[in-house]
């Protein structure tokens, strides 16, 4: 059972590049969020999809783009890609609907803008 | 709107030594609590979760934590530690009334076991 998988594990991208985070599950999750970890700041939450079709923004939206075509996928766009963007990225999803649900989370990525 | 504090940024602590991780969280609204851990060059893993009932709640490797809504906080801890329990620790909160996992992390502490 892979449970959450994010492709790449590095990247390096230059300033104004556009890329995108893979985030795939295999657990029929409704729920998938992207958040990226900073040193001293935690996890915040920049995008998060409770279905297929339905995506809504978090705590820190501005410069990335989701969508969630389907239950297994969904994939962190980078517009345009800025060096304050350098960050840590995990996907993680969970079992239910609900605000209850343990969230399980991918291995992350690790993102390096010049 | 929810947040959660935790105050100690490292903890340093000798193997078999108790150590008690502090977090206190603030919400207008009943909460869910949790705790997750972080291994050096890996995702986050839950280690033990407040939803109701029984404010002690156990986790997995030993660790528990307590509710304590008069103080609104969700210590948790360990009697004895383990090198093997190096890690980063977060606390995270989900405000009841929500309609998705939308959870609140703090800043995590860093729990650095040594002989």
């Amino acid at each position: 059972n892979a449970g959450v998988t994010q492709t790449p594990k590095f990247q390096v991208l230059k300033t104004g590049q556009s890329m995108t985070l893979q985030c795939a599950q295999d657990m029929n999750h409704e729920y998938m969020s992207w958040y990226r970890q900073d040193p001293g700041m935690g996890l915040r939450l920049i995008h998060y999809s409770v279905g297929a079709g339905i995506t809504d923004q978090g705590e820190v939206p501005n410069g990335y783009n989701v969508s969630r075509s389907t239950t297994e996928d969904f994939p962190l766009r980078l517009l345009s890609a800025a060096p304050s963007q350098t960050s840590v990225y995990f996907c993680a999803s969970s079992y239910t609907r609900g605000r209850t649900g343990e969230l399980f989370f991918g291995e992350g990525s690790r993102l390096t803008v010049l | 709107a929810q947040s959660v504090t935790q105050l100690d940024s490292q903890v340093p602590v000798f193997e078999e030594a108790p150590v008690e991780l502090r977090c206190n969280y603030s919400s207008s609204v009943s909460v869910y609590l949790f705790w997750y851990v972080q291994y050096p060059n890996q995702g986050l893993q839950l280690l033990l979760k407040y939803l109701s009932g029984s404010t002690l709640v156990k986790g997995i490797n030993g660790f528990e934590a307590e509710f304590n809504k008069s103080q609104t906080s969700f210590h948790l801890r360990k009697p004895s530690v383990h090198i093997s329990d190096t890690a980063e620790y977060f606390c995270a909160v989900s405000e009841g009334g929500g309609t998705a996992s939308k959870l609140t992390f703090g800043t995590g502490t860093r729990l650095q076991v040594t002989l």
